[in-house]
């Protein structure tokens, strides 16, 4: 598509249930980031995917959240057993890779807003 | 792993004059730094960056200036608008494959006077 597209814009749930976040990147891009914002907080990285492999996961705060992206595009953050603290604003980004002048240039999608009730 | 540190935390400038951000990091090994505008309740958009292998960068009204041995960098806008408030964030990343993920700072809350 012509810009990352992330789903739902908004999730409100209640503590102790499980969400899922859908992120489409640009097409063709291969990287794929999911960072999550708080209030008045810079983007915090979660989770990089390289293709369909995660090649850095080391920002999920924990084994409750997990993330797939089983055919190198569409991707999915899945949170088990929410709490509140997890709500935030899920934004997800893509790249090129490689060498090329669009390598690490992320864009952005307008995010999915967790709210955990 | 990479630290960023962002100053300052909020910005108050004059319509027309110029505002600074300046931004430190910790990894030597990075050579990526962008900087992203971010109004409320919208997306982070790019709005300049600069890789290490040059000191300075310019698009109009909006420049960037980076200091590998002291590790950091800054961006400047001229002739400020209303329309460049917003939160400004910096971020460094390394273009190692594979390490190729952004820290961002903290961000900028920039007000512009009219």
């Amino acid at each position: 598509g012509a810009g990352v597209s992330q789903t739902p814009s908004n999730k409100v749930t209640e503590k102790g249930k499980y969400v899922e976040l859908r992120c489409d990147p640009i097409s063709g891009h291969t990287a794929l980031y999911w960072y999550r914002q708080s209030l008045g907080q810079g983007p915090e990285f979660l989770i990089y995917f390289q293709g369909t492999g995660a090649a850095d996961d080391s920002g999920l705060p924990n084994d409750r959240f997990f993330a797939v992206r089983p055919e190198g595009s569409v991707s999915t953050l899945k949170i088990q057993r929410t709490e509140r603290g997890d709500s935030a604003v899920y934004l997800c980004a893509s790249s090129e890779t490689g060498a090329g002048s669009g390598a690490n240039v992320l864009t952005f999608g307008a995010g999915s807003r967790l709210t955990v009730l | 792993g990479e630290n960023v540190e962002q100053h300052p935390s909020t910005l108050s400038v004059q319509e027309g004059d110029s505002a600074v951000i300046k931004c430190t990091y910790s990894d030597s090994a990075s050579n990526y730094f962008p900087w992203y505008k971010q109004e409320l309740g919208k997306r982070p958009q790019l709005i300049i960056d600069i890789r290490s292998n040059v000191g300075e960068k310019k698009d109009q009204r909006i420049a960037v200036t980076l200091n590998k041995t002291a590790k950091h960098f800054s961006l400047h806008i001229t002739e400020t608008q209303p329309e460049d408030s917003a939160v400004y964030f910096c971020a460094a990343s390394s273009t190692n494959f594979g390490n190729e993920k952004l820290t961002f700072g903290t961000g900028t809350r920039l007000t512009i006077i009219p």
